[in-house]
């Protein structure tokens, strides 16, 4: 089992709809998430960091299921701009990141 | 801007044909990564200095070299490359102080492999 699994998409939506996804990890030991953003042929770029409960940035929110183990991403009032993949990252040890595949996001106009 | 600068961006060279990926930072951070990611593909992670201390990922092949002569600069040497070996060179740093575990990428070294 990978350690970290997204569902690829991609997630086709309007622009101001709202998209949410998912990303499971298997160590239940794991402390700390992210999700980090990337462009097409570019470097990874941190979105934000998923503590505790989750948190919130602007449209973005993040939600944390120990229990169930997964990590959620919930994006609205989507922009054009929001187009991107969205990798979920899980921290392994101190300073060791597992990254997953990505979930690709497409919003039209 | 303290950043992460990955030179070249983009590199070819002949199969088997010896060639140097080079990173620099400015963040002063005493972690540093190489990643390889192919495309659609998460990257995977090569190796990474801890301050001096290197480690090696258990499935890195040997062909995969890396160097770290001081805290700015990093070098990933690739000894022979295959066509395989063609994708995106990403480096990253990070900084531990206070638990900040969030990596900061460069812009990568696109390698072809003709």
């Amino acid at each position: 089992r990978k350690e970290v699994e997204q569902d690829p998409g991609p997630f086709n939506v309007p622009e101001g709809a709202t998209v949410a996804f998912n990303c499971t990890y298997s160590n239940s030991a794991s402390q700390s998430f992210f999700w980090y953003r990337q462009d097409c042929r570019k470097e990874p770029k941190l979105l934000m960091s998923v503590y505790s409960s989750g948190n919130e940035d602007g449209r973005f929110t993040a939600q944390l299921n120990r229990a169930s183990q997964y990590i959620s991403l919930l994006i609205r009032d989507s922009k054009l701009s929001d187009s991107a993949t969205y990798l979920c990252v899980v921290i392994l040890t101190d300073y060791k990141l597992s990254f997953g595949a990505g979930t690709t996001v497409t919003v039209r106009a | 801007d303290a950043m992460v600068i990955q030179n070249p961006r983009y590199q070819v060279t002949q199969f088997g044909k010896p060639v140097t990926l080079s990173c620099s930072q400015t963040l002063n951070h005493n972690v540093m990564y190489w990643y390889q990611q192919k495309s659609s593909q998460a990257p995977k992670l090569l190796f990474h200095y801890y301050d001096k201390d290197f480690n090696n990922e258990a499935d890195t092949p040997d062909n995969f070299q890396s160097r770290r002569p001081n805290t700015s600069f990093c070098f990933l040497d690739i000894r022979s490359p295959g066509l395989g070996d063609a994708a995106m060179y990403l480096c990253a740093t990070s900084s531990h102080i206070a638990g900040a575990y969030e990596q900061y990428f460069g812009p990568g070294t696109r390698l072809t492999v003709t």
